[in-house]
């Protein structure tokens, strides 16, 4: 099984609808992340989360909210989602309580997203 | 504020050629750094890393060398193979909150 999953896996929508996508994690990290890919720009970060009271933005968070329900699930949200939201949406965890670490990230397959 | 920068893509090449992928930073300090690969319809994996300058991260027959000096860290293989066509990420990760930047991607296409 993936240590990193998120669900869906692809989601087609329409502007204006409220859309959440799911991410679960089981390999005991305390941090998670969701980033959006968007094709010549490379990654985003849009929140990341250290525990679970320990919620950030990142650079790109307008229109996006958060949950970190457990250690184990972070949850993104559109409120209304809009066309130019349309991209590629990872998760990704990581665990600074391991020495040496250096903040190594592991990313879940994506969630493909579009907004008509 | 930190950037990574990566030549643009696509590279094309034919099997067993030389690889060089080049990803220079701005970052204060010393900051760790990685390359990541994301194969077709898949997440990023971590490919490797260096964590302090003059380090040589390897793994699968790629390279890369933490460079204070010319603050670089281009990948390199010495033969590629068709399975190595893929999207290769650098990026850094620096201060105590450690987020990762990430440069834009390359992509690599192998031919046979």
């Amino acid at each position: 099984d993936a240590d990193v999953t998120q669900t869906p896996r692809n989601r087609i929508t329409k502007t204006g609808k409220r859309i959440m996508l799911e991410c679960s994690q089981t390999k005991g990290h305390d941090r998670m992340y969701w980033y959006r890919q968007d094709p010549g720009l490379g990654l985003r970060l849009i929140y990341y989360s250290f525990d679970v009271k320990d919620i950030n933005k990142g650079e790109i968070s307008d229109g996006y909210s958060v949950s970190r329900q457990a250690q184990a699930k972070f949850s993104l949200s559109l409120e209304s989602a809009i066309p130019n939201q349309t991209a590629l949406y990872f998760c990704a965890t990581s665990d600074t309580r391991l020495a040496g670490a250096h903040n190594e990230q592991f990313f879940g397959p994506g969630t493909r997203l579009t907004v008509l | 504020g930190n950037s990574v920068t990566q030549m643009e893509g696509p590279v094309t090449l034919s099997e067993e050629a030389f690889l060089t992928i080049n990803c220079t930073y701005t970052a204060t300090g010393y900051p760790s750094l990685f390359w990541y690969v994301q194969y077709p319809g898949e997440g990023l994996q971590l490919l490797l890393k260096a964590t302090k300058a003059d380090d040589k991260g390897s793994n699968k027959g790629f390279e890369a060398t933490y460079r204070k000096e010319t603050t670089s860290f281009h990948l390199e293989k010495g033969s590629v193979q068709v399975s190595d066509s893929a999207v290769y990420f650098c990026a850094l990760s620096h201060g105590g909150r450690r987020a990762l930047t990430f440069g834009s991607g390359t992509r690599l296409q192998v031919q046979p």
